[in-house]
């Protein structure tokens, strides 16, 4: 069984806050791991997908890094806005004959007060 | 709007009634998953399509449980003689079979069982 777990389970910050969350996942085995925002009422989002050791990826205030060798990845957002409000997953697709089905973690709920 | 739609977003019905769900991925896309969130959880994989052949059953989709996806283009999940633990977000999302597997999510259907 797959195990990727998330902290903290939510997080409350004031705007402009800069904000990380944690994604832990089995480092044997490694192939991809896929970060969504999911925003109440609408499709989750994909942000990034994660494939190399030391990788870091970033799209306007969010940024991640990832570290296979330990097994986790890190999510920055910069200067947080409300509209950053969202329940963050992140998802690992596997390996093997079943490749491509995501594990999820249980999720961060981000909340951005004005 | 070329993204993964589903229908209907919200059903309601009384347990022991039949339920069906249908999803419509992305075109072009082969792969077409199925996944339950519950709350307070990520959510956890259900089925998935290659093409219109199903090649993986969740431990957790009971007999109860029945997903087509004819033709190889949308799909529907059947869900017979619900029970109120089946109340959840049923979300679908569809991929290419490439390397990343990028899955793209629908909006869901909420599925309160009364």
């Amino acid at each position: 069984i797959l195990n990727v777990e998330q902290s903290p389970q939510s997080l409350h910050v004031q705007e402009g806050d800069s904000t990380n969350f944690t994604c832990s996942f089995p480092s044997s085995n490694f192939y991809a791991l896929h970060w969504y925002r999911w925003e109440t009422a609408k499709s989750p989002e994909a942000l990034f997908v994660m494939t190399l050791n030391g990788d870091e990826k970033k799209k306007g205030r969010i940024s991640a890094t990832l570290n296979t060798k330990e097994g986790y990845s890190y999510l920055y957002i910069k200067g947080s806005q409300p509209e950053d409000s969202a329940t963050y997953l992140c998802a690992s697709p596997g390996s093997g004959t079943s490749y491509g089905k995501l594990t999820f973690g249980q999720g961060t709920i981000l909340t951005v007060h004005p | 709007d070329t993204g993964v739609s589903q229908d209907p977003r919200h059903k309601i019905t009384k347990r022991g009634q039949n339920v069906t769900f249908r999803c419509d991925p992305i075109s072009e896309h082969n792969r077409l998953y199925w996944y339950r969130q519950t709350l307070g959880q990520g959510p956890e994989f259900l089925t998935y399509f290659q093409n219109e052949a199903q090649l993986e059953k969740s431990r957790l989709l009971s007999d109860r449980f029945s997903a087509e996806r004819p033709k190889g283009s949308f799909s529907t999940l059947e869900i017979q003689r619900t029970e109120q633990g089946d109340s959840a977000m049923y979300l679908c999302a569809s991929s290419l079979a490439l390397t990343t597997h990028e899955q793209y999510f629908g909006p869901g259907t909420r599925l309160t069982v009364t």
